[in-house]
């Protein structure tokens, strides 16, 4: 069955600073790995997916993310926090050994990121 | 392009009673999911339907349906409500199962 984790339910980052937040992943087949953001109040935002090709994944909003084979991860990352990315960050997952008409889209629990000024 | 949209964006029902959610993906978006939010139990996939057909039901119970019409718009009913229905449910449509699913802003429904 499919699952993802996200280790770390609050990250706090300084603003100016790199951030990092954590996803790792269990899957039959191959996955497709999507981040989402979702601030107060608000549905989900998209900001970045991995399906197949390059590694390294850039989003929206500056945010990258690295898809890690071996260690079935897909860290979701930027370069310099801002106060305005404060917000709840999911990792999901579909696995694709179901094919379309089977397997559904998990999410991992959450991380909600402070960046303080 | 328009996103997705939920009507209503708010409600308050009284346990036992009966509610239908309504969402209106993005225009040409066939699969449509809904999800069930909730501060303990996170984000939890409730059903997705393609083309008026359920693929895929998540783990609650028989309280909990949905349909989908012939514009993809997709509705979702809960019948006999209990306090623990208090959520926000989100609906979010997409091109494919490769693609991004576009989430909807939500309703908030909240049983007393």
């Amino acid at each position: 069955a499919q699952s993802v984790a996200q280790p770390e339910d609050q990250v706090n980052v300084a603003e100016g600073n790199p951030l990092t937040v954590k996803c790792t992943y269990s899957v039959s087949g191959n996955p497709y790995l999507f981040w989402y953001v979702q601030y107060p109040n608000r549905g989900l935002q998209f900001l970045l997916k991995y399906i197949t090709g390059d590694n390294l994944v850039k989003g929206s909003y500056g945010f990258e993310a690295e898809f890690n084979k071996s260690q079935t991860s897909f860290h979701l990352k930027k370069p310099s926090a801002l106060v305005s990315d404060s917000a709840l960050y999911f990792c999901a997952v579909r696995d694709d050994f179901y094919g379309g008409s089977q397997g559904n889209l998990i999410f991992g629990k959450g991380t909600k990121l402070s960046v303080k000024p | 392009k328009a996103g997705v949209t939920q009507t209503p964006r708010y409600l308050i029902k009284t346990r036992g009673q009966q509610v239908t959610l309504s969402c209106s993906p993005i225009s040409g978006h066939r699969s449509v999911s809904w999800y069930q939010q909730t501060p303990g139990q996170g984000l939890q996939f409730l059903f997705e339907y393609f083309s008026e057909t359920q693929r895929n039901k998540g783990n609650f119970p028989g309280r909990f349906s949905g349909r989908q019409f012939s514009n993809s718009r997709s509705e979702m009913n809960v019948s006999t409500l209990e306090l623990g229905d208090s959520a926000l449910y989100l609906c979010a449509s997409s091109l494919t199962d490769y693609n991004e699913q576009f989430f909807g802003p939500g309703t908030r429904l909240t049983v007393l």
